[in-house]
């Protein structure tokens, strides 16, 4: 297994347009997380499934973000009509429950520059 | 809700001193705490954890023991090498790990 992997790693676009990443995770993690990193702060939850069910999300997840993970496998993650805010990493995490949690992986993320 | 504060970087060294980046937790209830790490061009690695109080996580050198008492995690190594140098994230979760709450990051730079 090659680990989380993320799609695209950098995406420019311009304010307005609307952007859709991908997150594959490990093959046997049934959770799920993405989190969104600013230049010098930690990463901020965004939302997290166990397999197809969206179970949480932020309040920072605006109406704007939407999130899938359809038959429990990858995920997206689109943003509609981009801000400059929303430029930032999107990172993605995969977990496999188990009673008393266990170690989320991380992918590389995908940059998000909106000019 | 729940927080994490840990230091301000970066910290520079010299190669082979001893490292503490402080951190510190407010949280509900019983989290587990983890420390994160972030070479440069890679994605985020779990380095070390702990899941319940008076618990030490340790790996590749690096020490931290779960304070409930002073509500910390402190991360400390002996001897620093430059292949230590990158970005330093604590974080902790709840008992069902839902999600990670992690503090802003402490960026460690050793040089030779």
């Amino acid at each position: 297994d090659t680990g989380v992997s993320q799609d695209p790693r950098h995406k420019i676009t311009k304010r307005g347009q609307n952007v859709t990443f991908r997150c594959d995770p490990i093959s046997e993690h049934n959770r799920l997380y993405w989190y969104r990193q600013t230049l010098g702060q930690g990463p901020e939850f965004l939302t997290y499934f166990q397999n197809e069910a969206q179970l949480e999300k932020s309040r920072l997840l605006s109406d704007r973000f939407s999130a899938e993970r359809p038959k429990g496998s990858f995920s997206t993650l689109e943003i509609q009509r981009t801000e400059q805010g929303d430029s930032a990493m999107y990172l993605c995490a995969s977990s496999l429950k188990l009673a008393g949690g266990t170690e989320a992986f991380f992918g590389q993320g995908t940059r998000l520059t909106v000019v | 809700g729940d927080s994490v504060t840990q230091m301000e970087g970066p910290v520079t060294l010299s190669e082979e001193a001893f490292l503490t980046i402080n951190c510190t937790y407010t949280a509900t209830g019983y989290p587990s705490l983890f420390w994160y790490v972030q070479y440069p061009g890679e994605g985020l690695q779990l380095l070390l954890k702990a899941t319940k109080a008076d618990d030490k996580g340790s790996n590749k050198g690096f020490e931290a023991t779960y304070r409930k008492e002073t509500t910390s995690f402190h991360l400390e190594k002996g001897s620093v090498q430059v292949s230590d140098s990158a970005v330093y994230f604590c974080a902790l979760s709840d008992q069902g790990f839902q999600k990670l709450v992690f503090g802003t990051g402490t960026r460690l730079l050793v040089s030779p």
